[in-house]
């Protein structure tokens, strides 16, 4: 199946510093790569995805990189605000299924 | 919002006693999917149904059992809880298949087995 593993578990950054999060996943058929935001307590919510196509997607102060050959991916955050600390998931669509399967999580936190 | 609901929203219950949640879509999207988050481990999937009566296993389904009779409704049933099934369950639902699709998730399901 896949695996998908999330770096870092927890981020602090100043608030206006940028954020960046790294996630790898190991099966090579994988060719969707959503983002998922989860604010405390709410549900998690697609924020940005990529496609196996492309190999960076932007969409305002957020980002995603997709690396194929290295088999990782990445998520961009600049200019952070103190409404983007929360906890993100990454996943990937590969495995016999073709199922999402998701990274472990990263908090992050966007100190004032 | 994708019109999900979940319910109940909290439950405590006893080792041993059957559970079930339920979820109710009223989007009439085809895919629907029980998920739950723990510290740690993100979210995996339980089950998920491709149809009524249309469903397959996740990748931690011992345990758990699930029912769809008609497009709506989705059901997660714990035969006998354990303590390890403490967690947080949130129901999904996609229009297509889920592989390259956006997710909805329902407002979750805090379960706590004592």
């Amino acid at each position: 199946g896949e695996n998908v593993e999330q770096h870092p578990s927890t981020l602090s950054v100043q608030e206006g510093d940028s954020a960046v999060i790294k996630c790898t996943y190991s099966d090579s058929a994988s060719n969707y790569f959503p983002w998922y935001k989860q604010e405390l307590g709410k549900r998690p919510q697609l924020i940005i995805d990529i496609r196996s196509n492309v190999g960076e997607k932007k969409d305002q102060r957020i980002a995603v990189t997709l690396n194929k050959t290295a088999k990782h991916f990445s998520l961009h955050i600049t200019e952070t605000q103190p409404e983007d600390s929360a906890v993100y998931f990454c996943a990937a669509n590969g495995g016999s299924a073709r199922q999402l399967t998701f990274g472990s999580g990263t908090q992050l936190t966007v100190l004032p | 919002d994708a019109g999900i609901t979940q319910s109940p929203r909290h439950k405590v219950t006893e080792t041993g006693t059957p559970v079930t949640l339920r979820c109710h879509q009223t989007e009439n999207h085809r895919y629907m999917y029980w998920y739950r988050q723990d510290p740690g481990h993100g979210l995996r999937l339980i089950h998920y149904s491709y149809g009524v009566k249309d469903t397959d296993k996740g990748e931690v389904s011992d345990g758990y059992s699930v029912s769809r009779s008609k497009t709506e409704d989705f059901l997660l049933t714990l035969e006998s809880a354990t303590s390890s099934q403490t967690s947080v369950y949130f129901c999904a639902i996609s229009e297509s298949w889920t592989g390259d699709e956006k997710l909805f998730f329902g407002s979750g399901t805090q379960l706590s087995v004592l």
